[in-house]
């Protein structure tokens, strides 16, 4: 079956880095998202992965490895802001998105 | 495994027809599911709440109208696009919410793709 695993929380401190992995085993792939959101609001795009290897935008960056199965989202210098949800969600050979079940981000003074 | 499913995955159809799209809660009955589309890159637009039995309730700049939502039972929700025209393409994804003692989650679907010609 199809599956994304992504841990269920987190916590980091204000101004410090965190990094959160999403491993996936889909039938195809045709590039990985990750999302923001927050309690009550609809998820914000952050970064799409199709081609391996790290892409920065930002404090946000979004790693991917194909052949591993495996992506991460970093999070530098971290806000109080940043506190939500993350998604990860890939899109099978079919067009359709798998989705983890999020990791809720706490981040503390 | 998937707890949201969509009907159908994508669709293709002419400008003027309607589009029937399902979404079903499969292991929980939701009074309340989401509806969203969404266009490349870019974050999920909420267009509407629908709750069962009664009417859905639409983000602003949403037409009732165009975006029919029917939320007949507690694992169904349908959302027509009447009367689709070439920038109704988008992908349309649906949710169903669950309470939690300290969290709440939501489950997405696996997206619906719409293309109008």
């Amino acid at each position: 079956g199809q599956n994304i695993d992504q841990p269920t929380e987190m916590t980091a401190t204000e101004g410090a880095i965190v990094q959160i992995n999403c491993t996936y085993q889909t039938s195809g792939f045709n590039g990985l998202f990750w999302y923001q959101q927050h309690a009550g609001e609809a998820p914000t795009f952050l970064s799409y992965n199709v081609l391996d290897g790290l892409e920065e935008k930002g404090r946000f960056s979004s790693f991917l490895s194909r052949s591993k199965g495996y992506s991460y989202l970093l999070l530098k210098e971290l806000q109080m802001k940043d506190s939500a949800s993350y998604l990860c969600a890939v899109m099978d050979s079919n067009y359709q998105l798998i989705w983890g079940a999020g990791t809720k981000l706490i981040i503390k003074p | 495994g998937a707890v949201v499913s969509q009907h159908p995955s994508w669709v293709i159809c002419k400008s003027g027809t309607s589009v029937k799209i399902e979404c079903r809660s499969l292991d929980f009955q939701a009074t309340t599911m989401f509806w969203y589309r969404q266009f490349p890159k870019q974050s999920l637009m909420l267009m509407a709440t629908s709750n069962e039995g009664s009417k859905a309730t639409y983000e602003q700049g949403v037409e009732k109208d165009k975006f029919l939502i029917n939320h007949a039972s507690l694992t169904l929700s349908t959302l027509t696009v009447t009367s689709a025209h070439p920038e109704d393409s988008s992908f349309y994804i649906c949710s169903r919410h669950e309470a939690g003692k300290e969290t709440d989650t939501q489950y997405f679907g696996p997206g619906t793709r719409l293309t109008v010609l």
